[in-house]
């Protein structure tokens, strides 16, 4: 069975810096989708970014980044430039490839406040 | 609608009551996913729909829990004769599919649901 680990339950970081996200999954599957969503304190669960496994290109979305590693199975978060904004849960998942069933598989998160 | 809605927004019931929890899905969206947020926790998958096929319950952790969509669309969770280990948020989410996985899951605000 996959698994998802985020080993920071929490974090801080001061406004306009950098922080990183760790998160490592174990899978036997070749093919797979991993993402990050935010969780703020309205609960509303919104996507932050996606990267597909067969593609080697890290995403990025604006001040979103990750670092994929596939061989190593671990896929980090780096925000740059920190916004009081960005305080929220943010949790790791991973979905399965193939077939039309595909529910996400969540790490525990990983609590970020970012400081003024 | 715009987004995935829920409701009621927070639930607060008595030990052995039944509940009912409601999912209004994004206009067109022909898959639908319930979830379990325990406090501190990840997301718990429940249960899983698409289309007309029939549901996947493999996440329901006892018979008291079911879930229905009808017509495709709105969907009902319900816990009969709750307990307090059934204290949590529970997210619906869901997305277009065209028999591709990967896509991105829209999540709704989540019911809180406390049983006293």
């Amino acid at each position: 069975a996959q698994t998802v680990t985020q080993s920071q339950p929490e974090m801080s970081v001061q406004e306009a810096e950098t922080v990183t996200l760790s998160c490592t999954y174990d899978t036997s599957e070749n093919n797979y989708y991993l993402f990050w969503y935010k969780q703020p304190p309205s609960r509303q669960m919104i996507l932050v970014i996606r990267q597909e496994a067969y593609k080697q290109q890290n995403a990025t979305e604006n001040r979103f980044s990750v670092n994929f590693q596939k061989a190593a199975k671990s896929f980090s978060l780096k925000i740059s430039d920190s916004q009081l904004g960005d305080t929220a849960m943010y949790f790791c998942a991973f979905m399965n490839y193939g077939g039309s069933q595909g529910n996400l598989i969540f790490g525990k998160g990983t609590k970020l406040s970012v400081k003024p | 609608g715009a987004g995935v809605s829920q409701s009621p927004s927070n639930k607060v019931t008595e030990k052995g009551k039944d509940v009912e929890l409601r999912c209004d899905p994004i206009s067109g969206h022909t898959a639908l996913y319930w979830y379990r947020q325990s406090l501190g926790q990840g997301l718990e998958f429940l249960i899983y729909f698409q289309g007309n096929s029939a549901p996947d319950k493999s996440g329901l952790p006892s018979d008291r829990f079911s879930a229905e969509r009808t017509g495709g669309s709105v969907s009902t969770l319900t816990i009969q004769r709750t307990q307090q280990e059934d204290s949590a948020v529970y997210l619906c989410a869901s997305f277009r599919t065209s028999g591709r996985t990967g896509e991105t899951q829209y999540f709704g605000p989540g019911t809180r649901l406390l049983v006293l």
